[in-house]
């Protein structure tokens, strides 16, 4: 079945210890979205790429990054994890058809920080 | 930025009684989406509606689009223990086509 993935699904890392989130796709979509949730909040964007342009927004820190090296696959980089970076972080797929369409989410990485 | 307003945050329902999640926004949207996220998990798709005083059912739930798309609402008759999780409107972001801007979202319990 066509699906978005992510790996791990747990993540542990200590303060400061940089650390990668993975995320792939199979649904062959051209947008992918990097989103931060907190417990009992709405999921937050942090960035997204159409196709292999770049989209960050304004109040992401500069500690997150994001590389998507082809349509398949998208990684979420956090140069300098704090203790406040610990959340779920959800990545997301849609299918670009000039206006918003509905968005796959995968399962979500549970990031501790220690 | 464009805010979507969600209420309530929570609500507690026994078994078989309804239940009624609202968005609001200050500004007209171009679109409206549903999404249920269940307890550990991720939000997933519901539906999306476009036009002015749309209503879609899927079974037990009930989507409207308020005629002024300022609004929407998700009904859900007769609730079972299957319906509890969170339950998320989200609108296109008035920066980004692409992008959308979540509600705060409705933490349903259903008791049995």
């Amino acid at each position: 079945d066509a699906m978005v993935i992510q790996n791990p699904r747990y993540q542990v890392t200590q303060f400061g210890k940089p650390v990668t989130l993975s995320c792939s796709q199979t649904l062959n979509h051209n947008v992918m979205y990097w989103y931060q949730q907190k417990s009992s909040q709405a999921p937050k964007l942090l960035f997204h790429y159409y196709d292999k342009d770049f989209n960050n927004e304004a109040d992401t820190p500069d500690n997150f990054q994001s590389r998507r090296p082809n349509t398949s696959f998208c990684f979420l980089d956090i140069r300098s994890p704090g203790l406040g970076d610990a959340a779920m972080y959800l990545c997301a797929t849609s299918r670009d058809r000039g206006r918003v369409g509905e968005q796959y989410f995968g399962p979500g990485t549970r990031l501790t920080v220690t | 930025g464009q805010q979507v307003m969600q209420i309530p945050q929570y609500q507690h329902v026994q078994e078989g009684e309804d239940f009624t999640t609202y968005c609001n926004s200050s500004t007209t949207l171009s679109n409206i989406q549903w999404y249920k996220q269940r307890p550990g998990g991720h939000p997933v798709f519901l539906i999306q509606l476009v036009k002015s005083g749309e209503v879609k059912k899927q079974k037990r739930l009930t989507f409207q689009f308020g005629e002024a798309k300022k609004n929407s609402s998700l009904h859900i008759t007769a609730t079972q223990t299957t319906d509890v999780g969170t339950y998320f409107c989200a609108s296109r972001s008035s920066g980004s086509a692409r992008q959308l801007t979540f509600g705060s979202g409705t933490q349903l319990t259903v008791l049995p």
